[in-house]
């Protein structure tokens, strides 16, 4: 069966740095997307990694390791904005393309 | 670019009736949609993906005959929620990925229809 691990809730601090991380077991891996989403609205995309390592954007990095099956999202310079739902989501393909979504990490910043 | 427009934000309907989602990808074309489910704190649940042209594949435990799929055109997909029941009540969510940008571009999600059964 497919499998997205993540942790349910994570607290930081604003102007930190924190990792959330994504464990996944699936069968035709063809890449990991991470989004947020805000109470109430709709997913937005923030990464995107199909090859090993480390992608940055801005102050959001993903990093990937296939071999392993993780993943992790790192958010700097905290904003109290910063503070909502983070879905780890792998796209596989069987027979046709998918994407399926882990639990998702609820990101509390405080002040 | 990439919108999605989803109709309607939210619908309050009694047990036994059905209501009808129309998801519209309103700046590109997307032969293929997905509908997911989500309930109040758990994560996204993939139901079906909805096939401009044909068929919808629905994923394993969801009823075809309840959630009605149909993709008529390349910018519209719409959901059919047939003799809605208060344990239907979610919040459900179109995603689509324009056509041409290759399958490991992001999804571009609706804004959701919140849907209460009474």
């Amino acid at each position: 069966g497919q499998n997205i691990d993540q942790p349910t809730e994570m607290t930081a601090t604003e102007g930190a740095i924190v990792q959330i991380n994504c464990t996944y077991q699936t069968s035709g891996f063809n890449g990991l997307f991470w989004y947020q989403q805000h109470a109430g609205e709709a997913p937005t995309f923030l990464s995107y990694n199909v090859l090993d390592g480390l992608e940055e954007k801005g102050r959001f990095s993903s990093f990937l390791s296939r071999s392993k099956g993780y993943s992790y999202l790192l958010l700097k310079e905290l904003q109290m904005k910063d503070s909502a739902s983070y879905l780890c989501a792998v796209q596989i393909y069987t027979g046709g393309f998918k994407t399926i979504f882990g639990a998702g990490t609820r990101l509390f910043v405080k002040a | 670019g990439a919108v999605v427009s989803q109709h309607p934000s939210w619908v309050i309907c009694k047990s036994g009736t059905s209501v009808k989602i129309e998801c519209r990808s309103l700046d590109f074309q997307a032969t293929t949609m997905f509908w997911y489910r989500q309930f109040p704190k758990q994560s996204l649940m993939l139901m079906a993906t909805s096939n401009e042209g044909s068929k919808a594949t629905y994923e394993q435990g969801v009823e075809k005959d309840k959630f009605l799929i149909n993709h008529a055109s390349l910018t519209l997909s719409t959901l059919t929620v047939t003799s809605a029941h208060p344990e239907d009540s979610s919040f459900y969510i179109c995603s689509a990925g324009p056509i041409g940008q290759g399958e490991n571009s992001p999804l571009h999600f609706g804004n959701g229809t919140r849907l209460t059964v009474t």
